[in-house]
């Protein structure tokens, strides 16, 4: 049974640039979360994503946005980026109260 | 609002001997608490959950975690640590009655030397 799988893994990306950030939950889980976590930071909530519609939203800006797919896989869209949002962003699937994360993908903005 | 806090940016503990990693929460109704575990350049893994019950919690990798509601916290422990062990460690807390939002408190690095 695979896990939370990420993709890509890593990513260099321009101020100004466009990113989308792709997650495949685990089999059987319904809800996929989406976490920033900077550098010697504890993972800060995104939003999260539950039948297609975004369920509940941290404190990030509009820049950030995100999709759910039938099959559950979720896409993370940061648009205009700054160079703040260089971080590892995590994602976690949930069918319950237990999120499970993927291995993330790494963001360098320059 | 939630919050959580983990007052030990670092723990050293020798191996063989007990390690605990200390965290408390907050939040208006009644906590989902976790401990996960990250390794370098890695995701976090899931180690322990209280929902409810049973105050002591064991979950893998021989850990435990023990909840204390006058006290607000959830302490991770372990009776013999091993080198192994060397990681940063996360605890969250979810709001019951608050939605779906989950909070990380900021990590504790633990080292246990040999």
């Amino acid at each position: 049974d695979a896990g939370v799988t990420q993709s890509p893994t890593h990513l260099i990306k321009t101020r100004g640039q466009q990113v989308t950030l792709r997650c495949s939950p685990k089999s059987g889980h319904d809800t996929v979360s989406w976490y920033q976590q900077a550098l010697g930071q504890g993972p800060q909530f995104i939003f999260q994503y539950y039948e297609e519609e975004e369920r509940q939203r941290g404190n990030f800006p509009d820049r950030f946005s995100g999709h759910q797919f039938p099959n559950y896989s979720s896409e993370l869209n940061v648009n205009a980026l700054l160079l703040g949002d260089s971080a590892l962003y995590l994602c976690a699937s949930s069918r319950q109260e237990t999120q499970y994360f993927g291995p993330g993908t790494r963001l360098l903005v320059l | 609002a939630q919050s959580v806090a983990q007052p030990e940016d670092q723990v050293n503990v020798a191996e063989g001997n007990p390690l605990t990693v200390k965290c408390t929460y907050s939040v208006s109704g009644n906590p989902y608490l976790f401990w996960y575990v990250q390794y370098p350049n890695r995701g976090l893994q899931f180690l322990l959950k209280y929902i409810t019950g049973d105050n002591l919690v064991k979950g893998s990798y021989g850990f435990e975690a023990e909840f204390n509601k006058s006290q607000t916290s959830f302490h991770l422990k372990k009776p013999s640590a091993l080198v192994s062990d060397s990681a940063l460690y996360f605890c969250a807390v979810r709001d019951q009655t608050g939605g779906f939002k989950t909070i990380f408190g900021a990590g504790t690095r633990l080292f246990v030397k040999a």
